[in-house]
């Protein structure tokens, strides 16, 4: 499979920008994908981007595409104790399917 | 919008039970998937399948078999559950790969 990389954990104090950082392999990848996954739960698509997009807003969330460097990035502004999960990384490589990373357990301090 | 439900969303099963977990989506995907969720290790693909009584290997498709008889439901049999079996099973669907995928609850897994 692809690796998809990701740090295991990131911290941030309640109000604080959360940025959760993901590089990917497959230089072909048309769609990247951001997940969220709540305890206990599946994960929801949160936001996606088109490969010739460098940036995406959408309310408090961004993403920034460095196709170059092959690095995705995540930001979350005014990061509140709900945002507290698991987030995902996602590429859809070749072959019709997802190679998904693996994950970054952000923690929201009050 | 779509819903994809997972049968059960905790078991306990023997080693060398046969175990079956299910699948079902409601919007008439073409796509069904089975991943299993480790820590550390992220989502890996088990199995995949386009159509009915189609199916095809992911990364991991070792020691289980998948099922897919009508096109709403998507079954993952472990036909002799092992220790290292334990784990989170999540189901997804969809419609068109860069659509993104549809997740079930996820169904925890543990065998002793």
């Amino acid at each position: 499979g692809e690796d998809v990389e990701q740090s295991l954990f990131l911290s941030v104090r309640e109000g604080d920008s959360s940025v959760i950082n993901c590089t990917y392999t497959d230089s072909s990848s048309t769609y990247l994908y951001w997940y969220k996954q709540e305890p206990g739960a599946g994960l929801q698509l949160l936001t996606y981007i088109f490969s010739n997009m460098d940036m995406k807003q959408d309310q408090r969330l961004t993403v920034l595409l460095n196709k170059k460097d092959k690095h995705l990035s995540l930001r979350i502004a005014d990061t509140q104790t709900g945002d507290s999960a698991i987030y995902f990384c996602a590429e859809d490589a070749t072959g019709n399917q997802f190679y998904f990373g693996t994950g970054t357990s952000l923690t929201v301090i009050p | 919008d779509v819903k994809v439900t997972q049968s059960s969303r905790y078991l306990v099963k023997r080693t060398g039970e046969k175990v079956f977990l299910e699948c079902v989506q409601d919007m008439d995907h073409e796509n069904m998937f089975w991943y299993r969720q480790d820590p550390g290790l992220g989502l890996r693909l088990i199995y995949f399948s386009y159509d009915v009584k189609m199916k095809e290997k992911g990364d991991i498709p070792e020691g289980y078999s998948v099922s897919r008889e009508k096109k709403e439901r998507f079954s993952l049999i472990l036909e002799s559950a092992s220790t290292n079996q334990t784990s989170m099973y999540l189901c997804a669907s969809s419609e068109e790969f860069h659509y993104g995928y549809t997740f079930g609850s996820g169904t925890r897994l543990t065998v002793v």
